[in-house]
This record gives structure tokens, sequence and C-alpha cells, in this order.
């Protein structure tokens, strides 16, 4: 069974940083390119961020490019979210999430974790 | 970017109804969207992807009660016949080209 499970969200101040990972059993996590999407309380999903299978290929949202940096880590099945210079507009609930094969869509989500961002 | 219009924003239905949505790209996507649903605080679930293809999973597949049609800027979710457990948000998403972009969202209530 594919389980994706997200850890790292809370509470951070404006400006700063945080790190999301994403912890992924029950596939060959080295085979799949995955993807953060986010929700703000009470929108709607935003694409953040996707990674290529063997990480060597990132892809960001006009609103992160430059101040998040999705990175994997394949001998541990783990993804990651760096998050620098938060602002209030990105606190939202993130979830990870497995392209289906070899285009970017997502047959199977995390619980999400929450990111609030305030002083 | 690639934007997606969803329509209506939300609609109320009942048990049993015929409801179509509608999801409109800036410009052409080919076949590549997909749609999803959310129930409120759960994860989305993947329903149809390449325009009409119904995703499935390792627990259930998704009823055929849901399909979908289209290409190029104009798509449609169609559910044929409501059931209870269908009252939630849809979302389109088009992954044409990155930055991969989802549609605004479709609320669909109990009438």
């Amino acid at each position: 069974e594919v389980q994706l499970v997200e850890s790292g969200g809370g509470l951070v101040q404006p400006g700063g940083s945080t790190r999301l990972s994403c912890a992924a059993s029950g596939f060959i996590f080295s085979s799949y390119a995955m993807s953060w999407v986010r929700q703000a309380p009470g929108k709607g999903l935003e694409w953040v961020s996707a990674i290529s299978a063997i990480g060597s290929n990132a892809f960001y949202a006009d609103s992160v490019q430059g101040r998040f940096t999705i990175s994997r880590d394949n001998s541990k099945n783990t993804l990651h979210l760096q998050m620098n210079s938060l602002r209030g507009d990105d606190t939202a609930v993130y979830f990870c999430a497995r392209d289906v094969g070899s285009d970017p869509f997502f047959g199977h989500w995390g619980q999400g974790t929450l990111v609030s961002v305030s002083s | 970017a690639i934007q997606l219009t969803q329509s209506p924003s939300s609609l109320s239905a009942s048990v049993g109804d015929r409801v179509t949505i509608t999801c409109r790209a800036s410009q052409g996507i080919s076949r590549a969207l997909a749609w999803y649903h959310q129930q409120p605080g759960k994860a989305p679930k993947l329903l149809i992807y390449d325009t009409s293809s119904s995703a499935s999973s390792s627990e259930s597949g998704v009823p055929s009660r849901f399909s979908g049609s289209g290409s190029g800027t104009d798509f449609t979710l169609t559910i044929s016949s409501l059931l209870p457990e269908d009252f939630a948000t849809y979302y389109c998403q088009q992954y044409y080209s990155y930055p991969c972009t989802f549609g605004g969202g479709t609320k669909v209530e109990i009438k």
C-alpha cells in the first residue's frame, strides 16, 4: 500500500524558514516524480513544486520560486521542501503527492501538514 | 502559467441529479487534464486523468457515474446520478506544462 506521511509543519514567524519532509513507503520511491501541493485555509489547491524521479529536475510555482527548494533522498525514500523567507500567504496545509506515471497528476496524497506563518 | 477557470464555483443538487462541471483553460492543453474531489479535512482523490480515463487505486476504482470529456481548452466532468458521498469540492488540474495549475474548485452542496 502506498503511504505518504508529511512532517515538519508548525508555527513560523514571517521571514523565517522551515523544512517539510514526506516519508514514502509501499512503492519504489526512486521511480516516481513527486510534488508538493498546498491549500490555504478555506481556499483551493495550489501546486507548489515538483521534482523528477532521480532529482535532476525541479519545477516551482511563480509564487515560491527563489524562496522554496524541493529535494529528495532516494536512499531514505524521503521528499523535502525547504521553505525560506516565509510570508503570511504561505500559510496552508502542505500535501506531498506522487505522480501516477510519467505525467504530473496525482494518484496518491499524504494527509498534509499545516504551516502557519504568523508573529 | 496556464489558467483554469471552473464553473460554477458552487451548485446545489439533490441525490440522483445529473451534474456537470466545466473547466476552461487559458490556452490549449490537448487532453492533459485531471479531475479530483475533496471532502472537508481530507486529501484530494483522483477521479479522472487524460480528460476521460477513470482512475483506480489498490483499494477501489472510481465509480462509473463519473465521466470526463473535452479537449483543447474546454472540458467537463459529469456525475450521472449524485450519491450522498459525492457532495464535495471538485477541482480540475492541467499538466500540459509546468507550472501545473488547478482550477478554483466547484463545491457541490445538498439542495
